[in-house]
C-alpha cells in the first residue's frame, strides 16, 4: 500500500518568509509526528498527533513553528517568518494506534536563503 | 528525556565483513529500540526494531541486540553488500510518544 507521502519535496524560501509543509499519513495511521534532520545530524522531535487529543508540542522550536492535522489525517507544518537556521529536512512519520513503529516519509528540504 | 549516544560516526568495511553499530539510552524505562537505515535523499526506513522484554533479535543478515542492565544496544550486519552502504540511526522510545533518535553512523562497505 501506499506509504506516507510528504510535499513539496524541496522548497527554496528567502528569509521572512512563511512556509508550509504537507503530510500524507499511511492510511488509517492514528498517530502522526513530525522531526527535522539537520545536516549531518540525527532527527530531532517537533511535534505528535494522536486521534482527537491534543497534539504533543514540546519539540518545537520557537513560537514560529506551529501544525494542524485536519480530520485526523493530513498535517500541514508551518513555519513563519523563516530564518536561515531553520534549513533541513523535514520528515513526517505515522504509526497505528498504540503501534511503537513509525513509519517515515521522503521528507521536504527546506532551504532558507 | 531521553538522551540517545551512538558510535561510531563512520564506518568502512570490506565487502563480505561484518559491521557493528553500539548505542547507549539513559533512562531505563525505554522499552523499543528501532533502528533506521536511511539512504541519500530519503527518509529512513524502518530495518529492525526489538522490545526491552527481548534480548536478541535476528531478520537474516541483520541482528539487534539489547543489554538492559547496561542501557545499550546493538546493531549487527553480516556478510555486508555494497548496497548496505547508508547511514543508520539507532533510536529509543521512551514514556513519551516519540523517538529519540542517536546521531547516526555513516555505513561504506568497499567492493
Amino acid at each position: 500500500g501506499a506509504g506516507v507521502s510528504q510535499s513539496p519535496s524541496n522548497k527554496v524560501t528567502e528569509k521572512g518568509k512563511d512556509v508550509e509543509l504537507r503530510c500524507d499519513p499511511i492510511s488509517g495511521h492514528t498517530a502522526l509526528y513530525w522531526y527535522r534532520q539537520s545536516l549531518g545530524q540525527g532527527l530531532e522531535f517537533l511535534i505528535y498527533f494522536q486521534g482527537n487529543s491534543a497534539p504533543d508540542k514540546s519539540g518545537l522550536p520557537s513560537d514560529r513553528f506551529s501544525a494542524e492535522r485536519t480530520g485526523g489525517s493530513v498535517s500541514t507544518l508551518t513555519i513563519q517568518r523563516t530564518q536561515q537556521e531553520d534549513s533541513a529536512v523535514y520528515l513526517c512519520a505515522s504509526s497505528p494506534f498504540r503501534g511503537d513503529t513509525q513509519y517515515f516519509g521522503p521528507g521536504t528540504r527546506l532551504t532558507v536563503l | 528525556g531521553e538522551n540517545v549516544e551512538q558510535h561510531p560516526s563512520t564506518l568502512s568495511v570490506q565487502e563480505g565483513d561484518s559491521a557493528v553499530i553500539k548505542c547507549t539510552y539513559s533512562d531505563s524505562a525505554s522499552n523499543y529500540f528501532p533502528w533506521y537505515k536511511q539512504e541519500l535523499g530519503k527518509g529512513p526506513q524502518l530495518i529492525i526494531d526489538i522490545r526491552s522484554n527481548v534480548g536478541e533479535k535476528k531478520d537474516q543478515r541483520i541482528a539487534v541486540t539489547l543489554n538492559k542492565t547496561a542501557k545499550h544496544f546493538s546493531l549487527h550486519i553480516t556478510e555486508t553488500q555494497p548496497e548496505d552502504s547508508a547511514v543508520y540511526f539507532c533510536a529509543a522510545k521512551w514514556r513519551a510518544n516519540n523517538l529519540f533518535f542517536g546521531t547516526g553512523t555513516r555505513l561504506t562497505v568497499i567492493p
